[in-house]
């Protein structure tokens, strides 16, 4: 069974940081892309990040390029990201989802965590 | 950035009725276009893959169709199960945008 498990959510002040972790398991993790996306509540789907499984290329979101950063651990099996410079518009449920290619493209989110909630706020 | 539109944003239906929700593409997307399900409190699930592939699991009712730009998501046959919010999403390019959401309420 695909599990995924987010983790690292909570309240961070404006301008501050936060790492998001998703802890995956049921396969094998370095053959698939990885993506985050994120709910603000009571809103859409958002596409965050996405990192390769077959070189670690990373794409990003206009709205998050040169704050965060995204990155895996293939030896860990587990995903990260890298949340700085954050702002109240990135108060959000971060999911964690798992494409079934292994490249940024041209797939599917076949598995999704359950999600972690980030507060930006003073 | 390829744009998503969906319509409507929000529907009212009963049980049993049959239900279209289209997705319209900013650019010729081909086939990639994936539709998700989310009901309230819980991750999104994939429902259907490249337009009109069934994921494993999901029940018949459930149809895609279209290809370029134009897409639609059929529920022949409601069941209470089905209220929920359902996503459309292109990955043709990056960034794998989402469309805005459409609400299945009562």
């Amino acid at each position: 069974e695909v599990l995924l498990l987010e983790s690292g959510g909570g309240l961070v002040q404006p301008g501050g940081s936060l790492r998001l972790s998703c802890a995956a398991s049921g396969f094998i993790f370095r053959a698939y892309a990885m993506t985050w996306v994120r709910q603000a509540p009571g809103k859409g789907l958002e596409w965050v990040s996405a990192i390769s499984g077959s070189d670690g290329s990373t794409h990003y979101a206009d709205s998050v390029k040169g704050r965060f950063t995204m990155s895996r651990d293939n030896s860990k099996n587990t995903l990260y990201l890298q949340m700085n410079s954050l702002r109240a518009e990135d108060t959000a449920i971060y999911y964690c989802a798992k494409d079934v290619v292994p490249v940024i493209s041209k797939g599917w989110f076949d598995a999704w965590g359950q999600g972690t909630l980030v507060t930006v706020s003073s | 950035d390829i744009q998503m539109t969906q319509s409507p944003s929000s529907l009212s239906a009963s049980v049993g009725d049959r239900v279209t929700i289209t997705c319209r593409a900013s650019q010729s997307i081909t086939s990639y276009l994936n539709w998700y399900q989310q009901k309230p409190g819980k991750a999104p699930k994939l429902l259907i893959y490249t337009a009109s592939s069934l994921q494993t699991g999901v029940p018949s009712r459930f149809s895609g169709s279209g290809s370029g730009t134009d897409f639609t998501l059929t529920i022949s046959s409601l069941q209470a199960e089905d209220f929920a919010s359902y996503y459309c999403q292109q990955t043709y390019s990056s960034p794998q945008t989402f469309g805005q959401g459409t609400r299945l309420e009562i």
